[in-house]
């Protein structure tokens, strides 16, 4: 149980472009989604909490008009990178609980490479 | 300020048992998670661990002191799949998240 499925698995795209991201909880209900970036050989570093129904809380140093993140239901939320630029490019994590103070359970993530 | 501890990074052989520490200062605590990270993929849970004491399963153990601030994962009879980052994670009084910057296992045959 607990199945997060995220999609893309990778993306290749063109600079000024953007990009959605996509990530699911498969066989649970999640209220709360958090999204992740991971650059080489650093720790995970939380972006966003994603909320069903509400606006996104972003972290300290996160441009909410750059990665907009939308939770349209309980199954559901997005990460799209707007304008995307090579510093961009990174490894982004979506991490749902099927349940309030429960472990976190991830999606497989999603390598971007802007070029 | 908030802060969680672990080594950089450890060597071991196939077969053996390495100790993987994490030491921690938060606002609360709500418990202490363990994840394995392959390289290139998502972290995946491992344990989880509340109270005072060693978590069995299976060749992994955790054991949490709550008093010391310290935690640290087994590993027993050591696989070359083994071969990880172990990043250990906090849940402070507000329930959120506090990530170690992990340990690289580096396992030897």
């Amino acid at each position: 149980g607990a199945v997060v499925s995220q999609h893309p698995s990778w993306v290749i795209c063109k600079s000024g472009t953007s990009v959605k991201i996509e990530c699911r909880s498969l066989d649970f209900q999640a209220t709360t989604m958090f999204w992740y970036r991971q650059f080489p050989k650093q720790s995970l570093m939380l972006m966003a909490t994603s909320n069903e129904g509400s606006k996104a809380t972003y972290e300290q140093g996160v441009e909410k008009d750059k990665f907009l993140i939308n939770h349209a239901s309980l199954t559901l939320s997005t990460l799209t990178v707007t304008s995307a630029h090579p510093e961009d490019s990174s490894f982004y994590i979506c991490s749902a609980q099927d349940r309030e103070h429960s472990p976190l359970h991830f999606g497989n993530g999603t390598r971007l490479t802007v070029t | 300020g908030q802060n969680i501890d672990q080594p950089t990074e450890m060597t071991a052989t196939e077969g053996a048992i390495v100790q993987i520490n994490c030491t921690y200062q938060t606002s609360g605590f709500n418990g202490l998670f363990w994840y394995q990270q392959h390289a290139g993929e998502a972290p995946t849970f491992l344990s989880y661990n509340v109270l005072d004491g060693l978590e069995e399963k299976g060749r992994f153990s955790s054991f949490l002191s709550r008093s010391k601030g310290y935690s640290y994962l087994l590993l027993k009879e050591l696989q070359m799949k083994d071969s990880a980052s172990y990043l250990c994670a906090v849940m402070d009084s507000n329930y959120q998240l506090i990530w170690g910057a992990g340990t690289k296992l580096i396992i030897k045959p």
